[in-house]
C-alpha cells in the first residue's frame, strides 16, 4: 500500500467552483506539506501543517490537518485557471529530513 | 525572492557516461537535498546533505551516485556511469533550519540517457 494516498487522482472543475483534494497517510504525520507543480517544472511550496486541527490559508487555498485521521485536505475556493497544476502532499518522516510524496492530484480548471 | 537554481535544465547523455548536475541552493540555507521524478511517477528522495556530509540516503543512491559541496555555493550530484533507468527529472532542494522542514525546490534538470 502507498504511504501517502492522494484523492482524487485528477480533477476537472469549472472556473469559479470550489474543490477539495485529500491526502491520507498510512503512518503518523509529524508534518504535512503541500506543494504545487506545473507539468515538467519544479515544486512550489504552498503550506506546512504540523499540529492536529491546524488550518492555514494562502489567498484562496486553505489546508487543514486532521492528526487523528492522519489526513490533510486542501480546499480551493472559487477556482481560477491559475490554480491548474499538480498538487502534491509531502510528509516529514520524523527526523526532519527527507520528504515522502504522494502521487499528486492533477487539477484542470475550465474557463 | 531567493530561489534554488539548477543547471543545466536539460542534459542528454549516452549510457555509461558520467554526468554532473549542478545546484545553487538559497544562500543562507544549511540542508540540501536531491530528489528525482521518473516520468509519470512520484517524486522520490535520493539524498540529504548537512555539514559537509551525507545525513541520509535512499536505496536508489548507490555507489554510482555521489554528492559534493565543492565551495560555499554549489551543490552537485554526480552519476558515474549512467544507465537508461537514470532518465528522470532531478530536483535539488534546500532548507534553512532544523525547526521547520520547509524545503524549497529548484526547477529541475531533465536527464535523458540514450
Amino acid at each position: 500500500s502507498q504511504e501517502l494516498e492522494q484523492s482524487p487522482q485528477s480533477l476537472i472543475v469549472q472556473e469559479g467552483k470550489n474543490l477539495t483534494i485529500n491526502c491520507t497517510s498510512s503512518k503518523t504525520l509529524y508534518g504535512l506539506y503541500w506543494y504545487k507543480q506545473k507539468y515538467g517544472e519544479g515544486l512550489i511550496f504552498l503550506m506546512m501543517l504540523q499540529k492536529g486541527g491546524e488550518e492555514k490559508s494562502h489567498e484562496k487555498i486553505t489546508a487543514k490537518l486532521d492528526e487523528k485521521k492522519q489526513q490533510s485536505s486542501l480546499h480551493i475556493t472559487a477556482s481560477q485557471p491559475s490554480h491548474a497544476g499538480i498538487y502534491l502532499c509531502g510528509a516529514d518522516r520524523g527526523y526532519g529530513n527527507k520528504l515522502v510524496f504522494g502521487a499528486g492530484t492533477i487539477l484542470r480548471v475550465k474557463s | 525572492e531567493p530561489e534554488v537554481t539548477q543547471t543545466p535544465s536539460h542534459q542528454v547523455t549516452q549510457m555509461g557516461q558520467e554526468v554532473i548536475l549542478r545546484c545553487v541552493p538559497i544562500s543562507n540555507h544549511l540542508y540540501f537535498y536531491w530528489y528525482r521524478q521518473i516520468l509519470g511517477q512520484k517524486v522520490e528522495f535520493l539524498v540529504s546533505f548537512y555539514n559537509n556530509e551525507i545525513s541520509e540516503k535512499s536505496e536508489i543512491f548507490d555507489d554510482q551516485f555521489s554528492v559534493e559541496r565543492p565551495d560555499g555555493s554549489n551543490f552537485t550530484l554526480k552519476i558515474r556511469s549512467t544507465k537508461l533507468e537514470d532518465s528522470a527529472m532531478y530536483f535539488c532542494a534546500s532548507r534553512r533550519t532544523v525547526a521547520k522542514n520547509i524545503q524549497y525546490f529548484g526547477a529541475g534538470t531533465r536527464l535523458s540517457v540514450l
